[in-house]
């Protein structure tokens, strides 16, 4: 099942500089898309979303891009900060309420002071 | 702030045993979620729960597993009979209707098969 995919395993930034994470995904009928952020021995924790219909969303230092035509959604944080340090899922679901998250591999970030 | 929270954080079984992991959803959710993480995997959908009935399940959900809501509190996955290939994180999510996509995490449960 390759419908969402995060093809960097790793990103390194340094402190006050922009992190891009990038996701893909296959199926043209998702209807949101998520990130989540995760460290070690604890949940994932949501961070912000963005619905299908739309190709910007914005929340303090974290925005999501979503290119439909290529399939293709961005997080950036701008400032990087170290305790940005962890783990981001990108998440997909379909339309409807109750519906199940379908999750790229994450990309661990290290933001370096 | 409201939060989920799951019971043991870590599990350790003998195959061919059950167990039950408990999760406590934040009150005013509706929608109910059994995830699992096998150790360098993706997260894997497993349930979801609505109503007191399961809304979807996917391939990996099968007759071995249960999910219960036995109060208004609780919401529980049991594995009758565990395998090796069981062991994994396990967490439990929830989400509020009409608030959007998001759904909430617990901290999850290590499930380690010996």
């Amino acid at each position: 099942d390759q419908q969402v995919k995060q093809n960097s395993p790793s990103l390194s930034v340094q402190e006050g500089r922009i992190s891009i994470l990038n996701c893909d995904y296959t199926n043209s009928m998702f209807d949101y898309f998520l990130w989540y952020k995760k460290y070690p021995a604890e949940g994932p924790t949501f961070l912000i979303s963005i619905s299908s219909i739309k190709d910007k969303n914005e929340d303090g230092r974290f925005t999501v891009f979503l290119n439909k035509s290529a399939k293709h959604l961005s997080l950036h944080i701008v400032p990087s900060q170290p305790g940005d340090s962890a783990v981001y899922f990108c998440a997909a679901s379909l339309a409807g309420n109750n519906r199940k998250l379908i999750w790229g591999l994450g990309t661990s970030l290290a933001v370096n002071p | 702030e409201p939060e989920v929270t799951q019971t043991p954080s870590h599990q350790v079984t003998q195959m061919g045993q059950e167990v039950i992991l408990r999760c406590v959803p934040i009150s005013n959710h509706l929608y109910f979620y059994w995830y699992r993480q096998i150790l360098g995997q993706k997260v894997e959908f497993l349930v979801s729960f609505y109503n007191n009935e399961i809304s979807e399940k996917s391939e990996i959900f099968d007759d071995q597993f249960s999910v219960e809501r036995p109060d208004g509190s609780n919401f529980t996955l049991k594995i009758r009979s565990t395998k090796l290939e069981d062991s994994a994180m396990y967490f439990c999510a929830s989400s509020a209707p009409g608030q959007g996509p998001e759904q909430f995490f617990g901290p999850g449960t290590r499930l380690t098969v010996l």
